[in-house]
């Protein structure tokens, strides 16, 4: 595609209920990361993926959370059992390939509230 | 880990050149230095990147200290769309984990 698309843009989950959120990379990167953003912070690492290998989750911050990206391509991040503190900005960014050299191109993220 | 050190503000008035620094004192050889910055409701935005040598290109300079310790993004003429939140970060070359470190950058103020 174009550039890189999230869905949904925003959405409001109870606590203990599971959520999936969704991200559409641009269709020739083969690098795709996910980042949580709360309010007036910078975005924090969650993990990523080369194609569907996932080399790093080392930003996860529990167990509840997991990412797939099964054919190398959309990938979803899931958040199992929610809590309030998971309310944040979740931004989905992908480059060309893994590396320094290789610019990441960000979507306009997903806003999750737990209420 | 590679992070880095960028005042919290800056303010700058319009047309005037701006000057964005970031210490990076445990850079390794292969990380690469980016610039990314945010617009207020927005994703970030890659503004530039470079390894060694100061990198031009239609967005701002990179200017990239001998020792690659400091780095210094320059906004040539600042306009009000250059209001933004700017992030220096480190990215290594390959996987050496917990590389992707924003921070909180810069809050740029452009004053008209």
């Amino acid at each position: 595609g174009a550039g890189v698309s999230q869905s949904p843009r925003y959405k409001v989950t109870k606590r203990g209920q599971d959520v999936t959120l969704r991200c559409d990379p641009i269709s020739s990167h083969a690098t795709l990361y996910w980042y949580q953003q709360a309010l007036g912070q910078g975005p924090e690492f969650l993990t990523y993926f080369n194609y569907e290998a996932q080399p790093d989750k080392s930003g996860l911050p529990s167990d509840r959370f997991s990412a797939e990206r099964p054919e190398g391509s959309i990938s979803t991040l899931t958040i199992q059992r929610t809590e309030q503190r998971d309310s944040a900005m979740y931004r989905c960014a992908s480059s060309l390939e893994f590396g320094g050299i290789y610019e990441q191109y960000f979507g306009p993220g997903t806003r999750l509230t737990v209420t | 880990d590679a992070k880095t050190t960028q005042p919290n503000s800056m303010e700058s008035n319009e047309e005037e050149p701006v000057h964005l620094p970031c210490n990076h004192s445990t850079i390794s050889g292969t990380d690469y230095i980016h610039w990314y910055r945010q617009l207020p409701s927005q994703g970030p935005e890659y503004v530039i990147h470079g390894l060694t040598s100061n990198v031009n290109n239609r967005m701002a300079s990179l200017a990239i200290a001998e020792d690659r310790k400091s780095s210094t993004l320059i906004l040539h003429r600042a306009t009000l769309r250059d209001a933004a939140v700017y992030y220096c970060i480190l990215r290594p070359h390959s996987n050496t984990g917990n590389q992707f470190y924003f921070g909180t950058g810069t809050s740029l103020t452009v004053i008209p």
